[in-house]
């Protein structure tokens, strides 16, 4: 079956250290995301990724980094700058064709120790 | 840029009653609003969408409702069951190459048996 598949489930980070969360999708999609949820409110963008070894900044990139050196795989790293990392994370991916939905794994939740 | 505002936060209904759920947005140009269910400790998924040329989509006992005009779209579920409690997201976006989505900021539907 095709989706997306986001490890760990879950993650915990030390002070002062950067923690890398992993996404790969089997949909041959082009576009990828990274989201943050926190409790009870929407989905933040992070960043986003169009096409291979491209990405932005969506609307919280302080303290985050990406990369995409292949089409399937879109890895977040939540560096020590981030103050406040305790949060859900979403990747998501699309096709990049009109009107076509994001499909979302099943997320990682990081929390600090 | 596009603002999604979604309304009521909280909804407790009772089994085999309507649920009801409102978005609106703020850019006329978004032309694309699907509809997302997040369960406990997983990513969204997708339920319903609908484009800017319908006016009603339907699948089973989930509908949504758009009125351009008044910028607003509407999540209809007939003869909710538990399993319907979850998260409801909705989401606006631009029909083009790059869309990203602006997502609202949920609602927690409770169906009581």
């Amino acid at each position: 079956d095709g989706g997306i598949t986001q490890s760990p489930k879950y993650l915990f980070r030390k002070e002062g250290q950067n923690v890398t969360l992993s996404c790969e999708q089997n949909l041959n999609h082009d576009a990828m995301y990274w989201y943050r949820q926190d409790p009870g409110q929407g989905l933040r963008l992070i960043y986003y990724s169009q096409i291979v070894n491209d990405f932005q900044k969506g609307d919280i990139a302080e303290g985050y980094s990406v990369s995409r050196e292949k089409k399937e795989s879109f890895p977040l790293t939540v560096t020590s700058a981030q103050k406040n990392p305790t949060a859900f994370y979403l990747c998501a991916s699309r096709r990049e064709v009109s009107n076509q939905p994001q499909h979302f794994g099943d997320g990682t939740r990081l929390s600090i120790l | 840029g596009e603002n999604v505002e979604q309304h009521p936060s909280t909804l407790s209904v009772q089994e085999g009653d309507s649920a009801v759920i409102k978005c609106t947005y703020s850019d006329s140009a978004s032309n694309y609003f699907p509809w997302y269910k997040q369960e406990l400790g997983k990513g969204p998924q997708l339920i319903i969408d609908i484009r800017s040329n319908v006016g009603e989509k339907k699948d089973q006992r989930i509908a949504v409702t758009l009125n351009k005009t008044a910028k607003h779209f509407s999540l209809h579920i007939t003869e909710t069951q538990p399993e319907d409690s979850a998260v409801y997201f909705c989401a606006a976006s631009m029909a083009d190459y790059g869309q990203n989505f602006v997502f609202g900021p949920g609602t927690r539907l409770s169906v009581l048996p």
